[in-house]
């Protein structure tokens, strides 16, 4: 059973770039959630899909970023014009409600640096 | 006012020694369900252990225990034995409600073994 997985790990960029993460939800996982982590913080919340629907963005979530999750299975996020207040670790997570219990699992991450 | 609180920035504990790791809530959801997650350096979000608000026992998972008190709005979690692997940062996390479930977490706690 492969767990969350997302590339590329590591992206370097200059600012005014366009750049677009990917994650890839365990298989059988109908929700995806998008957080972003910067040092020394928990992770925050930035959008939320069940199977392809968007239903949740975070304010945090300007008009530079977009997530899409076409075929319900894997997403991207995308921001567009990067600045450097977007440098951090973009996280991925998934989850399967199973009765009252609804379990995120999180990718690796994917560390954003903004010259 | 936060929703999730750690007040412990840091905390060092011997090999094979039990330690706690303080985490306080603030809901007037009666429906929630509190998560610790562990994120060694290498930066993923690894879940350790669940309790629901309506959970009538204190939950358990091997050398995890997360000692519920309700009343107090507390959910600390409790290392047992505790093992060189085991340093890294520790999120405690809140999910409101039955529906989806986004997670707030904390700021977390660095817990540091040594031998």
């Amino acid at each position: 059973d492969t767990g969350v997985s997302q590339d590329p790990r590591h992206k370097i960029t200059k600012r005014g770039q366009n750049v677009t993460f990917r994650c890839d939800p365990i298989s059988e996982h109908n929700r995806l959630y998008w957080y972003r982590q910067t040092l020394g913080q928990g992770p925050e919340f930035l959008t939320y899909f069940q199977n392809e629907a968007q239903l949740e963005k975070s304010r945090l979530l300007s008009d530079r970023f977009s997530a899409e999750r076409p075929k319900g299975s894997f997403s991207t996020l995308e921001i567009q014009r990067t600045e450097q207040g977007d440098s951090a670790m973009y996280l991925c997570a998934s989850s399967l409600k199973r009765g009252n219990t609804d379990t995120q699992y999180f990718g690796p991450g994917t560390r954003l640096t903004v010259l | 006012a936060q929703k999730i609180t750690q007040t412990q920035p840091g905390m060092f504990v011997q090999e094979k020694e039990a330690v706690t790791l303080d985490c306080t809530y603030d809901t007037s959801d009666p429906s929630y369900g509190l998560f610790w997650y562990k994120q060694p350096s290498s930066g993923e979000m690894i879940f350790l252990i669940y309790q629901g608000s309506y959970d009538q026992q204190n939950a358990t998972e091997g050398r995890y225990s997360l000692n519920f008190q309700k009343a107090r709005k507390s959910a600390n979690l409790v290392i047992s034995a505790s093992q060189l692997g085991d340093s890294a940062m520790y999120f405690c996390a809140m999910r409101e409600g039955g529906g989806y479930s986004t997670l707030t977490f904390g700021k977390g706690t660095m817990l540091l073994v040594s031998p």
